[in-house]
C-alpha cells in the first residue's frame, strides 16, 4: 500500500459529461502529480501541484483542470468528455526528499470509461 | 530533447532463468534514471533508481539495474525470474529541462512462464 488514495476506482459516464477524480496523497507529502495511462499513449504526465500551487504542466487538455486544497488533497476535473478520454488516471505524491530524487508514490488509479 | 526508450514491447522468460528488460536514454547532463513496476490493476511502484555512484544499482524484489554511460543504457535485470515478476515495467528519466518531471518509456510487458 503506497499510502496514496484515489476515488472512485471505476467510473462510467457518457460523452459530454463532467467528472471529478479525487486524490489523497501520503501523509506529509506536499506534491501531487496526475497522470493519464491509455493503451495507445502510454503514461502521460498531466499536471503537478506543490502545497496548493501549480508547479508544472504537461500534456493536459484545456477541458481538464486540477487543484490542490489546503488539506493537500487534489481533484482532477474532466469536462466535455470524449470517447478518447477513457483511460486510467493515476495520482502520485512525493515529499521533499523523494521529490528531489524523482521517486513517486502512486495510487491505484481511477478507471474512467466514456460511452 | 530528453527521452527514454524501451525497445521491447514484451519479454518472455522461463521461470528460474535470468531476465533483462532494456532501457536506453538520451539526456543532457547527468541522468537520473528510474525503474517502476505495475502489477495488473495496480498503480506503479518504485523499484530502483540511479543518481550517481556505483553503476550497479540494487532495488526491490531482487531486481538490479546496470547504468552504462557509454551505451546510454539502464537495463533492468534479475538473476532468476519468478512467475510473480510478471508485470509491466517502466523506465523513466528525470527531465532537467522541464521542471524535473519524469519522462517515461512506453513500458515493457514481462511474462514469466512456469
Amino acid at each position: 500500500d503506497s499510502g496514496v488514495t484515489q476515488t472512485p476506482k471505476h467510473l462510467i459516464t457518457a460523452t459530454g459529461q463532467r467528472v471529478t477524480l479525487r486524490c489523497s496523497p501520503r501523509s506529509g507529502d506536499l506534491s501531487v502529480y496526475w497522470y493519464q495511462q491509455s493503451l495507445d499513449q502510454g503514461l502521460q504526465f498531466l499536471i503537478q501541484y506543490y502545497n496548493g500551487e501549480e508547479r508544472a504542466k504537461g500534456n493536459i487538455l484545456e477541458r481538464f483542470s486540477a487543484q490542490q486544497f489546503p488539506d493537500l488533497h487534489s481533484e482532477l476535473n474532466l469536462s466535455s468528455l470524449e470517447l478518447g478520454d477513457s483511460a486510467l488516471y493515476f495520482c502520485a505524491s512525493s515529499d521533499a526528499r523523494t521529490e528531489n530524487t524523482g521517486e513517486l508514490f502512486f495510487g491505484e488509479g481511477s478507471r474512467l470509461t466514456v460511452l | 530533447a530528453q527521452s527514454v526508450a524501451q525497445p521491447e514491447d514484451q519479454v518472455n522468460v522461463a521461470e528460474g532463468n535470468p531476465l533483462t528488460v532494456k532501457c536506453t536514454y538520451s539526456v543532457s547532463g547527468n541522468p537520473y534514471l528510474f525503474w517502476y513496476v505495475q502489477y495488473p490493476n495496480r498503480g506503479l511502484q518504485f523499484l530502483l533508481k540511479y543518481i550517481t555512484g556505483d553503476n550497479l544499482v540494487k532495488g526491490s524484489y531482487g531486481f538490479e539495474a546496470e547504468f552504462n554511460k557509454s551505451q546510454t543504457s539502464f537495463h533492468l535485470k534479475k538473476p532468476s525470474a519468478l512467475v510473480s515478476d510478471s508485470a509491466l515495467y517502466f523506465c523513466a528519466v528525470r527531465d532537467m529541462d522541464s521542471n524535473y518531471q519524469l519522462i517515461w518509456g512506453a513500458g515493457t510487458k514481462l511474462i514469466i512462464k512456469p
